[in-house]
């Protein structure tokens, strides 16, 4: 089946420092990648999606200007934490939609294995 | 809004013995449902699926049945093997989006 990538796997950072997390598919196309947050114990929460060549659609509630999302690609996307505090550490799913139009309904999305963030 | 409950974990088992993971959901539109997997140091990968009301998603064993009644999606299988333990993850997407709305998920530990 087709592949996502994550990179970096885990990050431990300072307080007031900016991470870069990118997402990846590697054998196909995604017009449309998801990042998701996951604490432990807990639900995957969506926080944003991810169009190539335009703006993230960011969820309510999630911060546009400390969680910058690009999608510069077909097949790279990538979420900056700016600014990064402790309760921004977390577990950054990201995921990618094969993206049939007209069938959302028959969609698979494909899932990278995840970033830890741990900020100090 | 859309919202999705599954039984809390550990669900630890002997192999061969018979599983259930219960899942319930809420919608406002008319959801498919999804069961996930996740091993450990790996990503999601998708398990079986329901697009509609009495449809049974099945793969390698496992099988939920879509029960719009009971808006319910309960996981099972007859004879769970020490490779199934995982995390399961119950997942809706409702009518217009294309993102999930995911359970908790529940950790399932079998053993020899």
């Amino acid at each position: 089946g087709a592949v996502v990538s994550q990179h970096p796997s885990r990050v431990i950072c300072k307080s007031g420092t900016s991470v870069k997390i990118e997402c990846r598919s590697l054998d196909f196309q995604a017009t449309t990648m998801f990042w998701y947050r996951q604490f432990p114990k807990q639900s995957l929460m969506l926080m944003a999606t991810s169009n190539e060549g335009s703006k993230a659609t960011y969820e309510q509630g999630v911060e546009k200007d400390k969680f910058l999302i690009n999608h510069a690609s077909l097949t790279l996307s990538t979420l900056t934490v700016t600014s990064a505090h402790p309760e921004d550490s977390s577990f950054y799913i990201c995921s990618a939609g094969s993206g049939l139009a007209g069938a959302l309904g028959e969609e698979t999305q494909y899932f990278g294995p995840g970033t830890r963030l741990l900020v100090l | 809004g859309d919202s999705v409950t599954q039984m809390e974990g550990p669900v630890t088992l002997s192999e061969e013995a018979f599983l259930t993971i219960n899942c319930t959901y809420t919608a406002t539109g008319y959801p498919s449902l999804f069961w996930y997997v996740q091993y450990p140091g790996e990503g999601l990968q998708l398990l079986l699926k329901a697009t509609k009301a009495d449809d049974k998603g099945s793969n390698k064993g496992f099988e939920a049945t879509y029960r719009k009644e009971t808006t319910s999606f309960h996981l099972e299988k007859g004879s769970v093997q020490v490779s199934d333990s995982a995390v399961y993850f119950c997942a809706l997407r409702d009518t217009g989006r294309r993102a999930l709305t995911f359970g908790s998920g529940t950790r399932l530990q079998v053993q020899p």
